[in-house]
């Protein structure tokens, strides 16, 4: 079963930037498979935060951006904001055209 | 307005059945594939299966496989979750959400919480 293996938690203080990965392998993103973010803010369901590797829905501030790379994708925040805090997961598909989610990463903000 | 509103939350003991539903509203039912995902307490994503409206054609994660049953009734657009015989390792918040051309979910159900235990 294909795994994204993500870091359990980052974290920064206000107005820094943080990154967070997302590593796969051949059978997902190097398969060529976009990437999709979600944050998950406690006790809500998953929000979609970037779509397609680097496309933002409307409403998404410009601070969330992502890149796809290869076998692995990341997720920036820059400006990092006291709302930002919250779970993060990224999303593909495999060559069995079957999804795949992320482990999770929690951001913290100091 | 694109929405996906799901049936409450259930308190079962283990072996009985369940059908859980996702109500959609707000765009053509059949022409986008609708996912559900697990989320067990304190723990991450799972991606369970989705369904095509549209034929009823359906995929299952390699862990749900045989586990779960995902279904859709066209004339009510609604997508449900079945299980024949739940475990008390069923317990867990499950979402429904509508999956884009490009498998990214950009509309989520509220979740509904199952609950199994004797």
């Amino acid at each position: 079963q294909s795994v994204l293996t993500q870091p359990p938690s980052v974290s920064g203080a206000p107005g820094q930037r943080v990154t967070i990965s997302c590593t796969g392998s051949s059978s997902n993103i190097g398969a060529a498979y976009d990437v999709h973010w979600y944050q998950q803010l406690p006790g809500t369901a998953p929000k979609l935060l970037i779509y397609g590797n680097n496309n933002r829905p409307s409403g998404v501030p410009d601070r969330f951006s992502g890149s796809k790379s290869d076998t692995s994708a990341s997720l920036a925040i820059t400006g990092l904001q006291a709302e930002d805090e919250a779970d993060y997961y990224c999303q593909s598909y495999d060559t069995s055209l079957r999804g795949v989610f992320g482990t999770g990463t929690k951001v913290t903000v100091l | 307005e694109v929405r996906l509103v799901q049936s409450g939350a259930e308190v079962k003991e283990p072996g009985e059945s369940l059908k859980i539903s996702c109500k959609v509203s707000g765009y053509s039912f059949t022409n986008y594939w609708i996912g559900w995902v697990r989320q067990m307490p304190g723990r991450g994503l799972e991606w369970m299966g989705i369904i095509y409206p549209g034929d009823s054609r359906t995929r299952y994660g390699p862990s749900f496989q045989g586990q779960v049953t995902i279904s859709a009734d066209k004339s009510i657009t609604t997508a449900y979750l079945q299980w024949s015989s739940l475990k008390a390792s069923d317990t867990a918040m499950y979402y429904c959400a509508r999956e884009t051309s490009s498998g990214a979910r950009d509309y989520w159900g509220q979740g509904t919480l199952v609950t199994v235990s004797s």
